[in-house]
């Protein structure tokens, strides 16, 4: 059983510019949600994807989006890249309805907005 | 989203139980009250949750008061790789994979 795989694990990038970050869930797994974690804070929820739509989505402007394929692997892009953006962009894959709720993340994506 | 009050950081001996307390005066009945912990350059991992009952699994152990205004998580035997930011969350059960997350509690294990 593979776990959740993220990728690039850092990246640069300059304001304005678009980015997109890739997650691949953990076998059997049909969630997949997306987290932004600030250095010194706790991961805060974006959004979930389920049978490839949004379905719950946190405090985040709309240039913030994502997708979510048939292999319930899933990307997060986000447009007009600003200083704050700079982060740990945490991807965790769950199964809806499972009674543990129990997620699992990967190991992240840091992104450096110049 | 009900919140959820966890002291910043606390220390331990290595081989001694650890008790990491948690607050959440606000919990509604169908809360659940899940633990996460996050190593250093890690994503955050699952340790535990509970409802009512105190709960035990390999990593740890729940105990989690009679009006559920307050938890505990045991660390029975600290360990170095224990060395972690401690996540005390209240599930969203609206949105299963919604976890609202503190800052948590470093937890500093010495030898």
């Amino acid at each position: 059983e593979t776990g959740v795989t993220q990728s690039p694990t850092h990246l640069i990038k300059t304001r304005g510019q678009q980015v997109t970050l890739r997650c691949s869930s953990q076998s059997g797994h049909n969630t997949v949600s997306w987290y932004q974690q600030a250095l010194g804070q706790g991961p805060q929820f974006i959004f979930q994807y389920y049978r490839e739509e949004e379905n719950g989505r946190g405090n985040f402007p709309p240039r913030f989006s994502g997708l979510q394929f048939p292999n319930y692997s899933s990307e997060l892009n986000v447009n007009a890249l600003e200083l704050d953006d700079s982060a740990l962009y945490l991807c965790a894959s769950s199964r809806q309805g499972a009674n543990t709720g129990e997620l699992f993340f990967g190991e992240g994506s840091r992104l450096t907005v110049l | 989203d009900a919140k959820t009050t966890q002291p910043n950081s606390m220390e331990s001996n290595e081989e001694e139980p650890v008790h990491l307390p948690c607050n959440h005066s606000t919990i509604s009945g169908t809360d659940y009250i899940h633990w996460y912990r996050q190593l250093p350059s890690q994503g955050p991992e699952y340790v535990i949750h509970g409802l009512t009952s105190n709960v035990n699994n390999r990593m740890a152990s729940l105990a989690i008061a009679e009006d559920r205004k307050s938890s505990t998580l045991i660390l029975h035997r600290a360990t170095l790789r224990d060395a972690a930011v401690y996540y005390c969350i209240l599930r969203d059960t609206g949105t299963a994979s919604k976890l609202t997350f503190g800052t948590g509690t470093r937890l500093q294990v010495t030898l």
